[in-house]
């Protein structure tokens, strides 16, 4: 079946450091990509998102490209922010949603 | 415009009670969902629907069952609550391309 594997946290960082969280997935088909952030105590918002090959998702400084051929979908922000602290789910849609583990973010000042 | 609307927020529970959350949506989607998330081990399905008078089990069913009553609203139903079950439950429906996922805001169930 479908699924989703994500790099395993927690992640620190300081803040203005580069950020990858790495997804790959494994579908048949041609799912949709996402990613989701949580902020402590609060639901999940939808981050970026792409729906075929070579899309690229963007949204607040934060990147991701559709990999076809490496079935991955690895989200990048160029300098984070302790704001950024959060975590991160990588997730995808075929004929239902399958979500990562999750990637605990923390940025430090 | 409310979009997913779940219910209770906050619950706690004896082993043994039962218990149904609630879940409506105003956007018209056929697809609903019902997730539970722990620390460490991310959202895992416990059921979905498809469609109106449409179920089926995700990764995690047991000791869980759901009623699509009509478009609108997709239950979940916990009939005898064991600690196993304290966790954050969130409700979702997507969009009929699937491209934009919309979540409730969470249910936090604490079993005793």
């Amino acid at each position: 079946g479908n699924s989703v594997t994500q790099m395993e946290g927690p992640v620190t960082l300081s803040e203005e450091a580069f950020l990858t969280i790495n997804c790959t997935y494994t579908a048949t088909g041609y799912p949709s990509l996402f990613w989701y952030v949580q902020y402590p105590g609060e639901g999940l918002q939808l981050l970026l998102k792409a729906t075929k090959a070579d899309d690229k998702g963007s949204n607040k400084g934060f990147e991701a490209t559709y990999r076809k051929e490496t079935t991955s979908f690895h989200l990048e922000k160029g300098s984070v922010q302790v704001s950024d602290s959060a975590v991160y789910f990588c997730a995808l849609r075929d004929y239902k949603l399958s979500f990562g583990a999750g990637t605990t973010v923390t940025v430090r000042a | 415009n409310a979009g997913v609307t779940q219910t209770p927020k906050f619950q706690v529970l004896k082993t043994g009670q039962s218990m149904t959350l609630q879940c409506a949506q105003d956007m018209n989607h056929n697809s609903m969902y019902w997730y539970r998330q722990d620390p460490g081990m991310g959202l895992r399905l416990i059921y979905y629907s498809a469609s109106e008078g449409t179920t089926d089990k995700g990764e995690v069913p047991n000791g869980y069952n759901v009623s699509r009553l009509n478009k609108r609203e997709f239950s979940l139903r916990l009939e005898s609550a064991a600690p196993s079950q304290t966790s954050v439950y969130f409700c979702a429906t997507t969009t009929g391309s699937g491209n934009t996922i919309y979540f409730g805001e969470g249910s936090w169930l604490t079993v005793v």
